[in-house]
């Protein structure tokens, strides 16, 4: 298992640019998690799914969308990227139980730089 | 305030030692509690996570938690220089609600 995978690594981005990152789980998770970390400022919550074709704003979803297609695949677009988008992006998913601990399985991140 | 306050840091520490991270919260709903383990670079991985009160064990890796204090620990025995790294708790509910409240983390580095 590859376990959870994101689309690319690295990018730079010109302020005013668009790009699209791409998470991939393989564990048949339900859940999925964009975050993205600032040095200082811990994990935020920008968007998360609770399940195919449904997504919901978490705690800095401003500048940001989502979309949940396949319950495999997590995208986050940036439309017209920012300065202050400049971090690095961590995608997570776990496995909804009733009663169940939320334990996340997070994937490599994606460095973005805008400029 | 945050919902969860995590011990800032950094630490450093000289191989051998005993390592004890900590967080406390404010909401008392919280039933799981999870320590993750990044390391630079790296996405945040799962260590342990503990279910309501008490304690759990895992080799060197001691997680307790006590509710009514509302305040979570890590310990670390006989820390090694591969458990340098940053400490994050994060805490959920007990509910399908999938989501989970993070601390900021903790930065840990042991010396040879």
């Amino acid at each position: 298992n590859a376990g959870v995978t994101q689309t690319p690594k690295f990018r730079v981005l010109k302020t005013g640019q668009s790009m699209t990152l791409l998470c991939a789980q393989d564990m048949n998770h339900e859940y999925m998690y964009w975050y993205r970390q600032d040095p200082g400022m811990g994990l935020r919550l920008i968007h998360y799914s609770v399940g195919e074709g449904t997504t919901a704003k978490g705690e800095v979803p401003d500048g940001y969308n989502v979309s949940r297609l396949k319950k495999q695949n997590f995208l986050l677009g940036l439309e017209s990227a920012a300065p202050s988008q400049t971090s690095v992006y961590f995608c997570a998913s776990s496995y909804s139980t009733a009663g169940g601990a939320d334990t996340q399985y997070f994937g490599p991140g994606t460095r973005l730089t805008v400029l | 305030q945050k919902e969860v306050e995590q011990d800032p840091g950094p630490l450093s520490v000289p191989e051998g030692a005993i390592v004890s991270l900590n967080c406390t919260y404010s909401n008392s709903a919280f039933q799981y509690f999870m320590w993750y383990r990044q390391y630079s670079r790296k996405g945040p991985e799962l260590l342990m996570y503990t279910y309501s009160s008490g304690n759990k064990e895992d080799g060197r890796f001691t997680a307790q938690v006590d509710k009514s204090s509302k305040y979570i620990s890590l310990f670390i025995r006989d820390s090694q220089p591969s458990d340098s790294a940053t400490y994050l708790c994060a805490m959920s509910f007990n509910t399908n609600a999938g989501k989970s409240t993070f601390g900021d983390g903790t930065t840990l580095t042991v010396k040879p």
